[in-house]
């Protein structure tokens, strides 16, 4: 079964908007999540992590995500988006059923137009 | 500090060669993992070593092994390449534990004819 899902495979938004960026999991216990951004002909970048503590995390270049265990999802956000944010974001879980192994979403391609 | 380093970052090799990658991690990174990225299938989840011990491992088959040093440099070997073979392969390592972010390298290109 997929530990983590991305339901939208494409976002796209208008400069100075809002962005959300879904991501939801199915791991037991307490999951470790995380957010990472590709760009492209790039390696993958750490965003921000949820391990324990505030639902609300803050991470790089403004990211947030907020950790709903009720929902379990992980979404990201950026309240005001730069075209320079397109690119390929990917969620990805710890599944401790999984032996801690780290599994990351289909992703989600990003395009924000001037 | 230094990155995630990838060698080669380029590679072209024929059906049924042999190829070794690469990956020094982060200095002071004991954990190293390594994926597979093609279009059609994503981010795939190859190994993860730590400390010189394979901790974890993918749904890969035995064509596909890897192994850690002492120094926790990383190398993965993929034998009798088939063209399906042809991807980005991505090392991440991180400093330890479960909790711990990884940090990636640019990836090496593998492209099999």
């Amino acid at each position: 079964a997929q530990s983590v899902a991305q339901p939208e495979d494409q976002v796209n938004v208008a400069e100075g908007n809002p962005l959300t960026v879904k991501c939801t999991y199915s791991v037991s216990g307490n999951p470790y999540l995380f957010w990472y951004v590709q760009y492209p002909n790039r390696g993958l970048q750490f965003l921000l992590k949820y391990i324990t503590g505030d639902n609300l995390v803050k991470g790089s270049y403004g990211f947030e995500a907020e950790f709903n265990k009720s929902q379990t999802s992980f979404h990201l956000k950026k309240p005001s988006a730069l075209v320079s944010d397109s690119a390929l974001y990917f969620c990805a879980v710890r599944d401790i059923r999984d032996d801690y192994k780290l599994s990351f979403g289909a992703g989600t391609t990003v395009t924000v137009r001037a | 500090k230094a990155g995630v380093t990838q060698t080669p970052r380029y590679l072209i090799k024929t059906r049924g060669q042999q190829v070794t990658l690469s990956c020094s991690p982060i200095s002071g990174h004991r954990s190293v993992s390594w994926y597979q990225q093609t279009p059609g299938q994503g981010l795939q989840f190859l190994f993860e070593y730590f400390s010189e011990t394979q901790r974890n491992k993918g749904n890969f088959p035995g064509r596909f092994s890897g192994r850690q040093f002492s120094n926790s440099r990383s190398e993965m070997n993929v034998s009798t390449l088939e063209l399906g073979d042809s991807a980005l392969y991505l090392c991440a390592s991180s400093w330890a534990g479960d909790s711990y972010e990884q940090y990636f390298g640019p990836g090496t290109r593998l492209t099999v004819t």
